[in-house]
């Protein structure tokens, strides 16, 4: 069964620019995470996919972020304008409906310049 | 918002050496979770706690769920090169549909 995937798995980009994420759960996996992690801090929550449907958004930073998951597979996390302080491992995570303890991808490295 | 307290930030320690860490919060967590994250990778799930007092292991790892259930710890036995890594705790909260709320991490550094 292939993990949940990530790409890419690094970006650097300038200040001002736009970058987009992409994130391919495990199939079957309803249930799909963003999660962030800045330099030596916690790993945030930034927001829930149920399926298609935004189930909690309430860590997503501000509205330069959008996530979208078309079709309830895969989702992308665009970051419109880039600001310094994006810059950070983007994870993303998925599980089955009612389950705990879900499964990582290798994340995304953001560094914005 | 909630805030998950883990201590120590970083452990260097001799390979055979016993590790313990733990996290502490204000809030009451339903289910306790220890992953563990390799360079270049993202986090594995090394033990699932989900009630009070519950004490599990996982061959050299055992973790406990507090009774207050705002804390946890964690704890690796005979620690050997390869367990090398930032382990992080995480609580989920009831009704929360799964999000996670993440310590800040402890860096293992094993050395022979």
């Amino acid at each position: 069964e292939a993990g949940v995937t990530q790409f890419p798995s690094h970006s650097v980009i300038e200040k001002g620019q736009t970058v987009t994420l992409r994130c391919d759960p495990i199939s079957g996996h309803d249930n799909l995470y963003w999660y962030r992690r800045v330099m030596g801090k916690e790993i945030k929550f930034l927001l829930h996919f149920v399926k298609e449907s935004k189930q909690d958004e309430s860590g997503m930073p501000n509205n330069r972020f959008l996530a979208e998951r078309t079709g309830g597979t895969y989702s992308t996390l665009k970051v419109q304008p880039a600001e310094l302080e994006d810059s950070g491992v983007y994870f993303c995570a998925s599980s089955q409906l009612w389950s705990t303890g879900y499964t990582f991808g290798s994340g995304t490295r953001l560094t914005v310049v | 918002g909630q805030q998950l307290n883990q201590s120590p930030q970083s452990m260097f320690i001799q390979e055979g050496e016993d590790v313990s860490m733990n996290c502490t919060s204000s809030s009451i967590f339903n289910t306790w979770l220890w992953y563990k994250q390799d360079p270049g990778e993202g986090p594995v799930l090394l033990i699932a706690l989900y009630k009070a007092g519950e004490l599990t292991s996982n061959g050299r790892l055992t973790a406990q769920f507090g009774i207050t259930r705002k804390d946890s710890f964690l704890n690796i036995s005979a620690s050997i090169p390869s367990d090398v890594g930032i382990y992080f705790c995480a609580g989920q909260l009831h009704n929360s549909w799964g999000k996670l709320q993440f310590g800040a991490g402890t860096q293992v550094v094993v050395t022979p």
